[in-house]
This record gives C-alpha cells, structure tokens and sequence, in this order.
C-alpha cells in the first residue's frame, strides 16, 4: 500500500505570495492532519479534516487555511507569504480521527 | 494544555549499545496515548513505537522498549544494540483520547541521536 505523498517537495515563494501544498493520504483514510515544522518552533499543529470538514485548528493565523476532498486529499493554502512561513510541512493521515497517524515525507517551502 | 518535555537536545551512543531517550509529559487527563517517532535526515517522520495510558505493561517493538511512569508523567525510550541507522532526531508526542478532544499530536522539541561506529 503507497504511503502518505505530498507535493512538491520543494517551493521556493518571494514575500507577499501565496501557495498551495497538497497532500493524498493512504488510501482508506479518511482523516488528514497538517504540521508545521521549524527549528525554532518545532512541530506545531495546523489543522485536522475528516471526512471533508475541519474538525481542529492549531493557533495559525487566518493566512493559513486548507480543505479536504471527497476522495480525502486534502490541500493546504498560505496566503501573503511571510518570511516566518519558511518551514517543512508535514501532513500525516490515519483510518479515523483517533487512529495512529502516518507521516508524509513534507514539504520544504523557502520564502525569500 | 498539554506540553511534553525532552530535556536532552541530543545523545550519543556507540554501535550496539544500548541508550535511553528521556521525555516528560504534563496533562490533566487520564486517556490518552503517547508516541516515539523517528525523523531521520531524509525527513520522514516514522512511527517507532506507542502506549496506551490505560496499559500498565511497557510496549516493545524489537530493539525499541518504553519505560511508562504515568505518576510521574514520564515516557522514556529504551533503544537496544544501537544500529548506525537508529541515527535520528527522536520526538516524543502525546495524543488525547478523550471523547470530544482535538486528537491532534503534541510533541517535544526532539534529541538528535547520533551513533558512533
């Protein structure tokens, strides 16, 4: 069975722009989390789907949205990219809300 | 809310020995879970191995063992005959599962393994 794959792997944004990261969970999943990491953060929580709707948010502001799919994919959207936003983002997907999670291999974004 | 501590930012241990990773925890409630994951430099993070806090019994996977204090709030990771490939930044992370909750995942800031040959 293919594992949780997230694309690109690599962005590179300039300040001010926006971008789009996707994730497909492993298939049957139903529920997809996204991550946050950074060297000075670490891992922080985004936000949760399941099923299509959000279900939890992390403390991101607006900026940082995302949505889920009928067939599970989910996509995640920074608007008005900030410096700050540099950062590997994980997404991981389990069976239910309350399963194990899977991790993605991330994506590395570089705002300059 | 919850917070989970790793106070060794990293750790060194030579080939097949063993080495224990620390971890603490801080939470109000009674069940949840609790996680080792593994990132290696390749960046996947890779589940290593997990405990119920309702399990009094140590989980083991292979060469991988916890030592689960839920009084103390302390969740150590025990790695058996250490392989260079056990190299990695290790986190610790707690789960809830309590009806209701946010199911998400709580980590500590890591420790970076390294294993000498």
């Amino acid at each position: 069975k293919a594992g949780v794959t997230q694309t690109p792997r690599y962005l590179i944004k300039t300040r001010g722009q926006q971008v789009t990261l996707s994730c497909s969970p492993i298939s049957g999943h139903r529920s997809v989390s996204w991550y946050q990491q950074t060297p000075g953060q670490g891992l922080q929580f985004l936000f949760e789907y399941f099923s299509e709707t959000q279900r939890n948010k992390g403390n991101f502001p607006g900026r940082f949205s995302g949505r889920q799919f009928s067939n599970s994919r989910s996509e995640m959207n920074v608007s008005t990219l900030e410096l700050g936003d540099s950062a590997l983002y994980l997404c991981a997907s389990s069976l239910a809300f309350r399963s194990e999670q899977y991790f993605g291999p991330g994506t590395r974004l570089t705002v300059t | 809310a919850q917070t989970v501590t790793q106070s060794q930012p990293e750790m060194s241990v030579q080939e097949a020995e063993t080495v224990t990773l620390s971890c603490t925890y801080d939470t109000s409630e009674s069940d949840y879970y609790l996680f080792w994951y593994k990132q290696p430099p390749s960046r996947q993070m890779i589940l290593v191995i997990r405990q119920e806090a309702y399990k009094q019994q140590n989980a083991t996977e292979n060469r991988f063992s916890v030592n689960f204090q839920k009084a103390a709030k302390s969740f150590s990771l025990k790695i058996s005959d250490s392989q260079l490939g056990d190299a990695a930044m290790y986190f610790c992370a707690y789960r809830s599962n309590s009806g209701g909750s946010n199911y998400k995942l709580t980590f500590g800031k890591g420790t970076l393994l390294t294993v000498n040959p």
